[in-house]
């Protein structure tokens, strides 16, 4: 079974300032990786996705995530946050070959403050 | 335009009451899923249907009864609803293939007193 552990529950940060969230994961199989993002009140969207290739991934938004195979995980990160980038954030898995189903951490929320 | 789209938004009701909520997908995609999210906004899996047929069924009390009457829409039918019951509930989809992604609903906040 996988299973997806996102250390920091809360993180506030000011504005402009560098953040990292992080996200571990446990599989006996090869996955795929996602971050979803879920604004207040709001359904989740997806932020960026490992699935091969290159080790770093972005996305539009300047967040970027990196797959360390060794150290199984896949921190999200971005060099200089806004205030629009206040919400919920989630670490997700897929196994490769297998069930479809995503396995989610538990979330982390950012809070960005001015 | 609406992607995912889910009915009701919200949902308020009394323990003992039976109650559906509803989702429908636009994308024409093949595979859709209920997720569950409490209130400390943990996600877990319920269900996945592929083309109508039942695919993953998690341990959910089996008074949760999904229905998809066809590939465009995937139903949610409680019975005797718990307190315990109150979450939000998310339905997605995607178009079956490994590199494809899962697109969610903006959620059915329920509420059980």
């Amino acid at each position: 079974a996988q299973s997806v552990t996102q250390l920091d529950s809360q993180v506030p940060v000011f504005e402009e300032a560098p953040v990292e969230l992080r996200c571990n994961y446990s599989s006996s199989v090869s996955v795929y990786l996602f971050w979803y993002v879920q604004y207040p009140n709001q359904g989740l969207q997806l932020l960026l996705k490992y699935l091969s290739g290159s080790t770093l991934v972005e996305s539009i938004n300047g967040f970027e995530a990196e797959f360390n195979k060794s150290q199984t995980s896949f921190h999200l990160r971005k060099p200089s946050v806004h205030i629009s980038d206040t919400a919920e954030y989630f670490c997700a898995v897929r196994t490769q070959g297998g069930s479809e189903k995503l396995v989610f951490g538990k979330g982390t929320k950012l809070t960005v403050n001015p | 335009d609406t992607a995912v789209s889910q009915t009701p938004k919200y949902l308020v009701t009394q323990m003992g009451n039976d109650k559906s909520i509803k989702c429908e997908q636009n994308l024409g995609h093949d595979t859709m899923y209920w997720y569950k999210q409490d209130s400390k906004k943990f996600l877990k899996i319920m269900f996945s249907y592929n083309n109508k047929e039942l695919i993953i069924n998690e341990t959910v009390p089996n008074r949760f009864s999904p229905k998809s009457p066809d590939k465009a829409h995937l139903n949610l039918h409680i019975n005797s609803l718990e307190l315990g019951d109150s979450a939000v509930y998310f339905c997605a989809s995607r178009l079956a293939g490994t590199y494809n992604e899962q697109f969610f609903g903006p959620g059915t906040r329920l509420t059980v007193l």
